[in-house]
């Protein structure tokens, strides 16, 4: 079945540049997302990307799509304190089933 | 301000209790998403419904959890007899299914219900 994999922590200086990792096996998925989770909160979307385009740009965030390796990346640049977090990615296809990984728990340092 | 809302925030309860959880998704959202979150697991998706009717539930543990849409304003998942082991945070989530440019798919969650079973 589909499965979606992360790395579970990740931890960054303030001002560092923050890559986050993703594997995917669904080849059919059509959309690939990053939701971003604040404790105690439900997830929030934070980008996307077409399976028909390699790279994303949306001001600090950059989104990498592989898609023969089936890989995607999110890179946060500048980190803040205030990007801690659970970076979630997630896919979906045709059939709108959405899966979602185990979560990135990210940690920037002062 | 639309969003998903969900009952009860928090739920303590006894093993062999029945729980039930709502969730009201956004009106004119045609897809639901029932979610469990914990530490061990990640998020596991149990059920989803497209326009009230279910689409996959192979996730759910089918002899005690139950997914419902009695209408297109409340979602339910039930679990009887609960145990220690669905103590977790459980989500809804609603969206509207993709059909043509401009929709992004995207999913709106709701707080969750914090469950305990003791």
């Amino acid at each position: 079945g589909e499965d979606v994999e992360q790395s579970l922590f990740l931890s960054v200086r303030e001002g560092d540049s923050s890559v986050i990792n993703c594997t995917y096996t669904d080849s059919s998925s059509t959309y690939l997302y990053w939701y971003k989770q604040e404790p105690g909160a439900g997830l929030q979307l934070l980008t996307y990307i077409f399976s028909n385009m390699d790279m994303k740009q949306d001001q600090r965030l950059t989104v990498l799509l592989n898609k023969k390796d089936k890989h995607l990346s999110l890179r946060i640049a500048d980190t803040q304190t205030g990007d801690s977090a659970i970076y979630f990615c997630a896919e979906s296809s045709g059939t709108y089933k959405y899966i979602f990984g185990t979560g990135t728990r990210l940690k920037v340092l002062a | 301000d639309a969003r998903v809302t969900q009952t009860p925030r928090h739920k303590v309860t006894e093993m062999g209790q029945e729980v039930t959880m709502r969730c009201q998704p956004i009106l004119g959202h045609n897809t639901v998403f029932w979610y469990r979150q914990t530490m061990m697991q990640g998020l596991e998706l149990l059920a989803y419904f497209r326009n009230r009717a279910p689409l996959d539930d192979s996730g759910m543990p089918k002899d005690r959890f139950s997914a419902e849409m009695p209408d297109a304003t409340l979602a339910t998942l039930k679990i009887q007899p609960s145990e220690p082991r669905d103590s977790a945070v459980y989500f809804c989530a609603s969206g509207l299914a993709r059909s043509g440019q401009g929709n992004t798919g995207e999913l709106f969650f709701g707080e969750g219900s914090r469950l305990t079973v003791l």
